[in-house]
């Protein structure tokens, strides 16, 4: 069974500091990972799409990256600002679930000014 | 281009009485998928609709049921409501299952509240 796990759980960080988010899931034959972002009561919000085969991807202040192998990805965010301030979600597309995403449960991030 | 949409954002309801949440897929996808976000508990994959067919579900009880119509838009049906149904309901689209390599979409959920 698929399951995704994020860490940290939550995030306090001074603006203007580099950070990473961590994600690994247990089964490693999925088709694309995704990271999303999500506001209070909201909802998600597409950042980045990985597909297996790919090792990153950039957006911006953002960069994702793949270890298919080992089952990890990692968001790296550059520069944080106060409105990056929300929680980030991890979903990863396998066969489990008939290509559902599979979630982890978060991040919650909180930048200070 | 219209994003997936979701109706009603908010919904109020009693114990016991039947809830139905709506969602419009990005227009080209067929496949659906809703997922229930209660306080705390994580986003959980509650059904799967592509081309008019259930084609999975999570771990769910029956009273959690719904449909997709011809122009692939799709309702989420909540019998015999319980306060711990309360949460956010989110519905997301993309390319069905020929293309599973594709991004995903979501709307902005409806807030069901039980009271």
């Amino acid at each position: 069974k698929q399951e995704v796990t994020q860490i940290p759980a939550a995030l306090s960080v001074p603006e203007g500091e580099n950070l990473v988010l961590n994600c690994s899931f247990t089964d490693s034959a999925i088709y694309n990972l995704q990271w999303f972002r999500q506001d209070p009561g909201k909802g998600l919000t597409s950042l980045l799409l990985i597909q297996s085969s790919q090792r990153e991807q950039t957006s911006g202040r953002l960069n994702a990256s793949l270890d298919k192998s080992s089952g990890r990805s990692t968001l790296y965010i550059a520069a944080s600002q106060p409105g990056d301030s929300a929680t980030y979600l991890c979903a990863v597309r396998s066969d489990q679930a008939g290509t559902a995403l599979i979630f982890g449960k978060g991040t919650t991030l909180s930048v200070s000014s | 281009e219209a994003g997936v949409t979701q109706s009603p954002t908010h919904l109020i309801k009693t114990r016991g009485q039947q809830a139905t949440l709506r969602c419009s897929p990005i227009s080209g996808h067929t496949s659906v998928y809703w997922y229930q976000q209660a306080l705390g508990l994580g986003l959980q994959f509650l059904l799967w609709y592509d081309e008019g067919e259930e084609r999975n579900r999570g771990n769910f009880p029956p009273r959690f049921s719904g449909r997709q119509f011809p122009n692939y838009s799709s309702e989420l049906n909540v019998n015999a409501l319980e306060l711990e149904d309360s949460a956010l309901y989110l519905c997301a689209s993309s390319f069905g299952p020929s293309r599973p390599n594709t991004e995903a979409f979501f709307g902005q959920g409806t807030r069901l509240t039980v009271v």
